[in-house]
């Protein structure tokens, strides 16, 4: 089956710098890869997905970028801010099949 | 309802008492799937469901746990004989069942076993 391994498990940066998470996966008939947002005692929510047939994705402060020869991709994060302070999982879904496998997730601490 | 509704929001069950946790998925979404977090971690697959079809139980750790979806809307995710490895957050999540598209995902059922 699907394996997702994420790093680093925690990650801290001033307020205004950039973050960035890192993962891989092992199936590679995976084609789509979304990112959740876990805010404490909260659901995790989708914050942005990228498919196969595209390498780079961009919303606002945030981008992911996908190398599927490779089988990794990341999610950056620019000009943090306080309320970026979560946890945030990446996760792989397999072309035709909608299981999800999540990463181990990244706690990201902003600090002002 | 707007979201997934998963009750009770918390359960304290005594080792070894039957728990029967409970999804409200998304109207019109067809794939419904369970999630263990443990504290700590990543959500864990248990099972998947497309409509009342049970496609994947592969994550169920032990025949202890039993989901099921009868009329392909509400799930109930059974645990027989609570043991306190299963304390954790249960996570239920819908989709419209298309292919690659979002997961939505309840508040969650925090179940302490003592």
């Amino acid at each position: 089956g699907e394996n997702v391994e994420q790093h680093p498990s925690t990650l801290s940066v001033q307020e205004g710098d950039s973050a960035v998470i890192k993962c891989t996966y092992s199936d590679s008939a995976s084609n789509y890869f979304p990112w959740y947002k876990q805010e404490l005692g909260k659901r995790p929510q989708l914050i942005i997905d990228i498919r196969s047939n595209v390498g780079e994705k961009k919303d606002q402060r945030i981008a992911v970028t996908l190398n599927k020869t490779a089988k990794h991709f990341s999610l950056h994060i620019t000009e943090t801010q306080p309320e970026d302070s979560a946890v945030y999982f990446c996760a792989a879904q397999r072309g035709g099949y909608q299981k999800v496998t999540f990463g181990i997730g990244t706690k990201l601490q902003v600090i002002p | 309802g707007a979201g997934v509704s998963q009750s009770p929001r918390y359960k304290v069950a005594k080792r070894g008492q039957d728990v029967a946790l409970r999804c409200d998925p998304i109207s019109g979404h067809v794939s419904l799937f369970w999630y263990q977090q443990a504290l700590g971690q990543g959500p864990e697959f248990l099972t998947y469901f497309q409509n009342e079809a049970q496609l994947d139980k592969s994550g169920l750790p032990s025949d202890r746990f039993f989901a099921e979806r009868p009329e392909g809307s509400v799930s109930t995710l059974k645990i027989q004989r609570t043991q306190q490895e299963d304390s954790a957050v249960y996570l239920c999540a819908s989709s419209l069942g298309r292919l690659n598209t979002e997961a939505f995902f309840g508040q969650g059922t925090r179940l302490t076993v003592v």
